[in-house]
């Protein structure tokens, strides 16, 4: 089975681009999470959804970050404007909805730089 | 408040040397579970193993090796008879399971083991 699959790789922008990361859960997981790792902040939630629904988005460091996800299989994370400051690895990952705590499976992450 | 703490900000070893990785956490809670991953220099995060709080069973996976001890809130890794692939950052992160509904992680700020050859 594939696992999680992000996209783009990698990321080069220019400050006030807008930038939309996606990711592909693994199928037939319920829950899809967006974390950011910095070497200043380590690794931070963003945001979780739950069937398709965000849940906890109280990690979204403002407003010009937003997540969707249109449907079971694709979920997007954009910024705009982006700053040199969101510059991370965003890492995209899922799990099974168990009724307790289940494993995330991590994608492969985005590097995005913003100069 | 949930928290994670990963001492060993670095370690070295040369390789077939043993080494352990420590993990200390901090939760209020009864229930919950703990979480070790991988980040090998490619940078992708690979799931090693879970543990729920209700098992302190060690375990024992080839050349790796897990103690969890609730008493002193740890959850320690082992590497025995280390090698070079297994040069990476290595996170212990903890989630709690109350309500059913939330699994959020919570991760350590990582230990950087480097095997030279």
């Amino acid at each position: 089975d594939a696992g999680v699959i992000q996209s783009p790789r990698h990321e080069v922008t220019e400050m006030g681009q807008e930038v939309t990361l996606r990711c592909k859960p693994i199928s037939g997981h319920d829950y899809l999470f967006w974390y950011r790792q910095t070497m200043m902040r380590g690794l931070e939630l963003l945001i979780y959804f739950n069937n398709n629904v965000p849940i906890d988005d109280s990690g979204m460091p403002e407003d010009r970050f937003s997540a969707k996800m249109p449907n079971a299989s694709f979920s997007t994370l954009k910024i705009q404007p982006s700053e040199p400051r969101d510059s991370a690895v965003y890492f995209c990952a899922s799990s099974l909805a168990s009724g307790k705590t289940d494993t995330q499976y991590f994608g492969p992450g985005t590097r995005l730089t913003v100069l | 408040a949930q928290k994670v703490t990963q001492a060993q900000t670095e370690i070295s070893v040369v390789e077939k040397e043993d080494v352990t990785l420590d993990c200390v956490y901090e939760t209020r809670d009864t229930t919950y579970y703990l979480f070790w991953y991988k980040q090998p220099p490619s940078g992708e995060l690979v799931f090693l193993i879970r543990r729920n709080s209700f098992d302190e069973q060690n375990e024992i996976s080839g050349r790796y090796s897990w103690n969890f001890q609730k008493s002193t809130s740890s959850f320690n890794f082992t590497i025995t008879a280390s090698q070079v692939v297994d040069s990476a950052v290595y996170f212990c992160a903890l989630s709690e399971a109350y309500g059913g509904a939330t699994n959020k992680l919570i991760f350590g700020t990582g230990t950087l083991l480097a095997v030279q050859p």
